[in-house]
């Protein structure tokens, strides 16, 4: 069954400085990977996913994610961190097992950004 | 750009009332789920429902939930008799196409109280 885990349930950074998000992935099959964010009193908002195009993956924000299989690996980075950022971020998994595909999340990570 | 929406934003009932909570997907989708996340935890998928049917439901998703799509634009999920347990917020989602790569839209969700 597929599964993700994220490390870190808070991380803070300096406004400005590197933003690095951990999720490694547990996947019987290829696995189809997402980052969602949550602000405050919101719903899920997609900002990227993998779906085995290309290992790098661009999204909304400023914020990227690159797929390691050898490390089962799929962290999200951004170069500099805005206070805009923060807000909840999870990880997720497609269940491709299913015909209508649920997504499996992780656990979350808040990031706080320090001014 | 379209987006689904959720009403109520916030409910809040007795226990053993019963509760509807209403969807609107984005409009020419045919995918349709529902997920709750309880205060601190992680998003936990409930069902999903295409072509009138139900496809896949959770372990949650017991005989006191159901799902049901009354016209051509709601989705709704109801729960017959409300537990202290079901309090959470209620994410509706919603997809084109069938497949573990197609992106599913999150509404902003219904916060359940149940006192």
């Amino acid at each position: 069954a597929q599964s993700v885990t994220q490390l870190g349930s808070h991380v803070s950074v300096s406004e400005g400085a590197l933003v690095l998000l951990r999720c490694n992935y547990s996947s019987s099959v290829p696995p189809y990977l997402f980052w969602y964010v949550q602000y405050p009193n919101q719903g899920l908002q997609l900002l990227l996913k993998y779906t085995s195009a290309a290992t790098l993956v661009k999204g909304i924000n400023g914020f990227e994610a690159e797929f390691k299989k050898s490390e089962t690996s799929f962290h999200l980075t951004k170069p500099s961190a805005h206070m805009s950022d923060a807000a909840e971020y999870f990880c997720a998994v497609s269940d491709g097992d299913s015909s209508a595909s649920k997504i499996i999340f992780g656990s979350g990570t808040r990031l706080s950004i320090r001014p | 750009e379209p987006e689904v929406t959720q009403t109520p934003s916030h409910q809040v009932t007795q226990m053993g009332q019963e509760v509807i909570l209403r969807c609107v997907p984005i409009s020419n989708h045919l995918y349709f789920y529902w997920y709750r996340q309880i205060l601190g935890q992680k998003v936990e998928f409930l069902v999903s429902f295409y072509n009138n049917e139900i496809s896949e439901k959770s372990e949650i998703f017991d005989d006191q939930f159901s799902v049901e799509r009354p016209d051509g634009s709601n989705f709704t999920l109801k729960i017959r008799s409300t537990k202290l347990e079901d309090s959470a917020m209620y994410f509706c989602a919603s997809s084109g196409l069938a497949g573990p790569t197609d992106t599913q839209y999150f509404g902003p969700g219904t916060r359940l109280t149940v006192l």
